[in-house]
This record gives C-alpha cells, sequence and structure tokens, in this order.
C-alpha cells in the first residue's frame, strides 16, 4: 500500500462548479499537510498548509484535513479556467523529515 | 529576484558531460532540498540540506553529486548520467523553524540526457 494515494482524474468539470480534490494516507505520524498546484512545465506552487484536523480557508480554495479518517480534501469554488493544472498533496511528520507526494490530480475546467 | 529560482531551465547533455544545476533561495529558509519529478510518477526527494549540512540522502546514484556552499545557494552536479535521468528537477525550500516545515519551490530545469 502506498503511503499516500491520489487519483491522478483526469478531472474536467464546468466554469464555476465546485471542485473537491482529494488524498488518503496510511502514515499516522502523518500531521502536516499541503496543496500544491502545479502548471504544466513549471515547479509546484504551495496553495494551502495546515497542520491540524478541521478546515483552513483562503479566497476560492479550502483545505480539509480529517486525521481519524486519514483524508484530506481541497475544495475549489467557482472554479476557474485557470485553475486548469495538475493537483499535489502532500504530507510529513515533521522536522526535515521526508514529505510524501500524492502523484497529482490532473484538473480541466472548461469554459 | 524572489522565491526560489533556478538555472538553467532546460538542459540538454550527452551521457558523458558533466554539467551542474543552480538553485537559489531568496527566502531566508534553513533548508533546501532537491527532487527529481518524472512522468506519472510522485516527486522523488533527493537531498536534504539544513544549514548547509546534508541530512538525508535518499539512495541517490553517485553521479549525482549536491553542494551547498551557504543557506541560500545550492547546486546538484551530473556526471555519467544515463538516458533514464532524463527528468524535472526541482530544488525547494522551507523556513525550517517555529513548525515551519511547507516547502516553496522552484521552476524547474528539465533535463534532456542523449
Amino acid at each position: 500500500q502506498k503511503e499516500v494515494e491520489q487519483d491522478p482524474g483526469p478531472l474536467s468539470v464546468p466554469e464555476g462548479a465546485i471542485v473537491s480534490l482529494n488524498c488518503t494516507y496510511s502514515n499516522s505520524a502523518f500531521q502536516y499537510f499541503m496543496w500544491y498546484r502545479q502548471y504544466s512545465r513549471k515547479g509546484p506552487e504551495l496553495l494551502m498548509y495546515t497542520y491540524s484536523s478541521g478546515n483552513k480557508e483562503d479566497g476560492r480554495f479550502t483545505a480539509q484535513v480529517d486525521k481519524s479518517s486519514k483524508y484530506i480534501s481541497l475544495f475549489i469554488r467557482d472554479s476557474q479556467p485557470s485553475d486548469s493544472a495538475t493537483y499535489l498533496c502532500a504530507m510529513s511528520s515533521g522536522g526535515y523529515q521526508k514529505v510524501t507526494f500524492g502523484t497529482g490530480t490532473k484538473l480541466q475546467v472548461i469554459p | 529576484e524572489t522565491g526560489v529560482t533556478q538555472t538553467p531551465r532546460h538542459l540538454v547533455m550527452g551521457m558523458t558531460n558533466k554539467k551542474s544545476l543552480k538553485c537559489e533561495q531568496h527566502l531566508g529558509h534553513n533548508a533546501m532540498y532537491w527532487y527529481k519529478q518524472s512522468a506519472k510518477k510522485p516527486l522523488e526527494l533527493m537531498f536534504v540540506y539544513s544549514l548547509e549540512e546534508r541530512v538525508e540522502n535518499n539512495s541517490v546514484p553517485s553521479r549525482f553529486s549536491p553542494e551547498c556552499p551557504n543557506s541560500s545557494h545550492l547546486f546538484l552536479h551530473l556526471h555519467t548520467l544515463q538516458p533514464e535521468d532524463s527528468a524535472l528537477y526541482l530544488c525547494a525550500s522551507s523556513p525550517g523553524q517555529s513548525g515551519r516545515y511547507e516547502q516553496y519551490f522552484g521552476p524547474g530545469t528539465r533535463l534532456t540526457v542523449t
């Protein structure tokens, strides 16, 4: 079993839709959770960073962590064509311990 | 310059060449990382430096040699590479203190080994 599982997609949604992206993990030591957005041929860009269960909101983005279920989500409201990218979840137990990344979900928002 | 910068952005090299990738972070962070990103695979951590000391080496072949002369600069020296080493090489940095371990990435170097 992989430490982090993420559906690769692709996921296609119409403009304005609410998008839900998810990851599951198996390592209960993970306590820091991140979401990155990566456009084609670019480096990953940090979107959200959280270290506790619950919700964290930033503009149109909401990150949700459920440690009891080992499940994290990223919600995008009012999705835009410019949101079309690959979204990577990442998690760590802290310190300089390895950050484990998901394989990424490719999202396409259709105008 | 802001954030994390990498040069060159694109590199084509033969299997017998020697080249170096450069990374610079302008964020005042304490830790720097090299990652390899290949198609349809998760990011692979190669090296971690904390305050210029290597803290992790993920069993990377010796044809990849990192160098961290100070907390702002990181190099990856390449020699005698194989075609399967063709990938996007990403540099990242993180604050590495006060519970802040999120990583900020540079744009990457697209490497092609012929």
